[in-house]
């Protein structure tokens, strides 16, 4: 059975500083792996999505991911934190067999000024 | 192109009752999924229709269910209420099957049952 696991539910960072979500999956065959993030009130919009092509997938607002078989692992990192940043992020898997997505329980980003 | 819409935006419900909620894809999208959104289970898949057919569907009780129209149109439908039920209900739509098609989210349903 898939799953995701997201370790920390919060994550402060000061702003301009390097922000590093992890994400650590288990699937039984090569999954999909997505990142998403939600702002209040908001649905959740996708950041990137890995699937079997390059190992280091950049998506919107200055994220990249990095698939990292040996450890299971897609931790989203970007550069240079940015107040606007602020917000759920929640990884997610799936795989070829269907559409179903298993999400992490999300890890909520606080900037610090 | 529109988003994904969902309606009504906010609902409020009490024990027992039923509750439909609609979502309006993408136009061209064919698949659509329903999650479910609370702060202590988080994002817990419902089930997935393609072409009006449900192709997977959650562990969730037989009161919550679904369907699709030929215009991709979907509706969820929870009966017999419970105050457990409360939560956004997310719903979004992709382009095709497969688990690596990208799935665009609308702004949910939030759901109040007292």
């Amino acid at each position: 059975a898939q799953s995701v696991t997201q370790l920390g539910s919060h994550v402060s960072v000061s702003e301009g500083a390097l922000v590093l979500l992890r994400c650590n999956y288990s699937s039984s065959v090569p999954p999909y792996l997505f990142w998403y993030v939600q702002y209040p009130n908001q649905g959740l919009q996708l950041l990137l999505k890995y699937t079997s092509a390059a190992t280091l997938v950049k998506g919107i607002n200055g994220f990249e991911a990095e698939f990292k078989k040996s450890e299971t692992s897609f931790h989203l990192t970007k550069p240079s934190a940015h107040m606007s940043d602020a917000a759920e992020y929640f990884c997610a898997v799936s795989d070829k067999r269907d559409d179903k997505i298993i999400f992490g329980k999300g890890t909520r980003l606080h900037i610090l000024p | 192109k529109a988003g994904v819409t969902q309606t009504p935006r906010y609902l409020i419900k009490t024990r027992g009752q039923q509750v439909t909620l609609s979502c309006s894809p993408i136009s061209g999208h064919r698949s659509v999924s329903w999650y479910q959104q609370t702060p202590g289970q988080g994002l817990q898949f419902l089930f997935e229709y393609f072409s009006e057919t449900q192709r997977n569907k959650g562990n969730f009780p037989g009161r919550f269910s679904g369907r699709q129209f030929s215009n991709s149109r979907s509706e969820m439908n929870v009966s017999t209420l419970e105050l457990g039920d409360s939560a956004l209900y997310l719903c979004a739509s992709s382009l095709g099957q497969g688990g690596q098609e990208t799935q665009y989210f609308g702004p949910g349903t939030r759901l109040l049952v007292l």
